[in-house]
């Protein structure tokens, strides 16, 4: 099955500066790449995903970037803010039998943002 | 629209004890999940199914068990529960689309084994 590896998983950065998530995974089928935030104590939400025919896709502060040779994909957060702070969750999927989809989840990474 | 809710919010359990936590969505969604998360590992995928009365195991599914009687609902039931099954545990829901559809999650339940 799907193996999805995500790096750092604690990331600490002063308020302005840009965070780099990066995941890796190991399926060349996998086409649906989305990002998740979780603030302590609250439930996942999706922030912002990539499909496989587009390389890089932007919004407002917020990009990410898929090298489908390499196998990975990567969230750029840029002019981060204390708000920020949370755990990120990346996850790729293929599509199966039927349309259906199940994502796999890289473990997280802990953001920290300092004032 | 309430969207994905989880009832309990949180559970204390004895060793040996069951439980069924419910999920339920209010977006006619296909596609249901059940979640696992503990520290350092992420989210889990215990059991899922893709419509009405199938299921299907996922990652970690031992020890658990589900059913999918209405389109609406989705329940994961604990026959004996055991201090390793101590988790947050995640309900999510997404649609069936030509094109990959984002999953919704609900709040979680925090439930504790002793």
């Amino acid at each position: 099955g799907e193996n999805v590896e995500q790096h750092p998983s604690t990331l600490s950065v002063q308020e302005g500066d840009s965070a780099v998530i990066k995941c890796t995974y190991s399926d060349s089928a996998s086409n649906y790449f989305p990002w998740y935030k979780q603030e302590l104590g609250k439930r996942p939400q999706l922030i912002i995903d990539i499909r496989s025919n587009v390389g890089e896709k932007k919004d407002q502060r917020i990009a990410v970037t898929l090298n489908k040779t390499a196998k990975h994909f990567s969230l750029h957060i840029t002019e981060t803010q204390p708000e920020d702070s949370a755990v990120y969750f990346c996850a790729a999927s293929m599509s199966r039998t039927g349309g259906s989809y199940i994502p796999t989840f890289g473990r997280g990474t802990s953001l920290i943002v300092h004032p | 629209n309430a969207g994905v809710t989880q009832t309990p919010k949180f559970r204390v359990l004895k060793t040996g004890q069951s439980m069924t936590l419910l999920c339920a969505q209010d977006m006619n969604h296909e596609y249901m999940y059940w979640y696992r998360q503990d520290p350092g590992m992420g989210l889990r995928l215990i059991h899922y199914s893709v419509g009405e009365g199938t299921t299907a195991k996922g990652e970690v599914p031992d020890g658990y068990n589900v059913s999918r009687l209405k389109k609406q609902n989705f329940l994961l039931g604990l026959e004996s529960a055991a201090p390793s099954q101590t988790s947050v545990y995640f309900c999510a829901s997404s649609p069936r689309g030509g094109l990959h559809q984002p999953q919704h999650f609900g709040d979680g339940t925090r439930l504790s084994i002793l």
